[in-house]
């Protein structure tokens, strides 16, 4: 099993640009969570979903969006990237909600 | 007062040595409650769940007072492997909230 794949490793963007962070799992997990880690500060939950079809709001969901259409999949959408968005961003899935597996993440500068 | 504080340390110690870390949460209906470890520029990974009478995972222990809301961390015998940041993590109605860490140095 690959667990959770992010892709791409890395990214630079310009300021109003618009990119797609992909998510995969082959876990067959239904929960999976995408996360943002700025320096020295903990990881704060953008969007969840529960299973396919099904999304919320975390933390800190304005400027993104997502979507689930399979079980596998759970992308992010960056509309209009600003400087705040410079971060690097983690996705996770979860058989249970309890324990979390995390991707390798995002490294993502907007400038 | 935050959900989840830890202290950002750094803890520096030698190997061998003995170091606790501690955590606090604001949440007293939080029912779950993890230890993750997060290499610098790596993923979080989890280390241990923490269980209410406490428990141990080889030379890590990790204890729960509920009454006071904090937990903690107790790794023996320190390895230079070691070295990483602690994440405490504090179980919510589908989601994990995340402390911000406590940063462990072990120095040969």
């Amino acid at each position: 099993n690959a667990g959770v794949t992010q892709t791409p490793k890395f990214r630079i963007l310009k300021i109003g640009q618009s990119m797609t962070l992909q998510c995969t799992q082959d876990m067959n997990h239904n929960y999976m969570y995408w996360y943002r880690q700025d320096p020295g500060m903990g990881l704060k939950l953008i969007y969840y979903s529960v299973g396919a079809g099904i999304t919320d709001k975390g933390e800190v969901p304005n400027g993104y969006n997502v979507s689930r259409s399979t079980t596998e999949d759970f992308p992010l959408r960056l509309e209009l990237a600003a400087p705040s968005q410079t971060s690097v961003y983690f996705c996770a899935s979860s058989p249970n909600s309890y324990e979390q597996y995390f991707g390798p993440g995002t490294r993502l500068t907007v400038t | 007062r935050k959900e989840v504080e830890q202290d950002p340390g750094p803890f520096n110690v030698p190997e061998g040595a003995t170091v606790a870390f501690n955590c606090t949460y604001s949440n007293s209906a939080s029912q779950s409650f993890f230890w993750y470890r997060q290499d610098c520029r790596k993923e979080p990974k989890l280390l241990m769940s923490v269980y209410s009478s406490g428990n141990e995972d080889g030379r890590f222990t990790a204890q729960l007072n509920r009454a006071s809301q904090y937990i903690s961390l107790l790794i023996r015998d320190s390895k230079l492997s070691d070295s990483a940041t602690y994440l405490c993590v504090v179980r919510g109605y589908s989601t994990l909230t995340f402390g911000k860490g406590t940063m462990l140095l072990v120095s040969p």
